[in-house]
């Protein structure tokens, strides 16, 4: 266990549903982040949240939406979501944004049908 | 725009063999690169590399960067099952940015 822990492990969702994931760390960390893995494909950074400020969004649809509600706990509220989107969402912390060493959370693998 | 180019993309050996794994990159303003290792869903981190030719070791890992070439090599001796994972590389840019993951490279390591 890497102190980030994601809720649910696995989801499986309909298209027109709507769901979120949840991600907490209490290793005291001010950043926040959720990535995106498909298969065969790199890791891709999807929303970066500083001190719950959400910093960086890299052009994800607004089907994905986070929420920072404090420096512990981070959600990704799905709606609308197309089979594509299916994929591993992983969420990650550091100390702070920048600081590259980032604790990973086990993931959510999110199937879409 | 940032590139990481990882290789080989898999690779199975039998334990006790030794692994090098290659990544190459083109980051504007490179600041670091990690590895991490991803054994079925979070990675975990393994080294952080700032500065060329200095050699990192964690037991029968070790990994080095050269800043010149941009790539870093990493190297797993007397490899075992326990190995198998999926090695992923990513440097960073300037501080405050993120890190650009590579494809990883998937290890198998057979008994």
């Amino acid at each position: 266990e890497t102190g980030v822990t994601q809720t649910p492990r696995h989801l499986v969702m309909g298209m027109t549903n709507k769901k979120s994931l949840k991600c907490e760390q209490h290793l005291g960390h001010n950043a926040m982040y959720w990535y995106k893995q498909s298969a065969k494909k790199p890791l891709e950074l999807m929303f970066v949240y500083s001190l719950e400020e959400r910093v960086e969004n890299n052009s994800v649809p607004s089907r994905f939406s986070p929420e920072c509600p404090n420096s512990s706990h981070l959600f990704l509220h799905l709606h609308t979501l197309q089979p594509e989107d299916s994929a591993l969402y992983l969420c990650a912390s550091s100390q702070q944004q920048g600081i590259a060493e980032a604790f990973f959370g086990q993931g959510t693998r999110l199937t879409v049908v | 725009e940032d590139k990481v180019v990882q290789s080989p993309l898999s690779l199975v050996v039998h334990e006790g063999d030794t692994v090098t794994l290659n990544c190459s990159y083109e980051v504007t303003n490179f600041r670091s690169l990690l590895w991490y290792k991803q054994e079925k869903k979070a990675p975990t981190f393994l080294f952080m590399l700032t500065s060329s030719g200095i050699e990192k070791k964690s037991g029968r890992l070790s990994s080095i960067l050269d800043k010149k070439e941009l790539f870093s090599i990493l190297n797993i001796t007397a490899t075992q099952t326990g190995d198998s994972a999926v090695y992923l590389c990513a440097p960073q840019g300037p501080s405050g940015s993120r890190l650009t993951f590579g494809e990883g490279t998937q290890l198998t390591v057979n008994p």
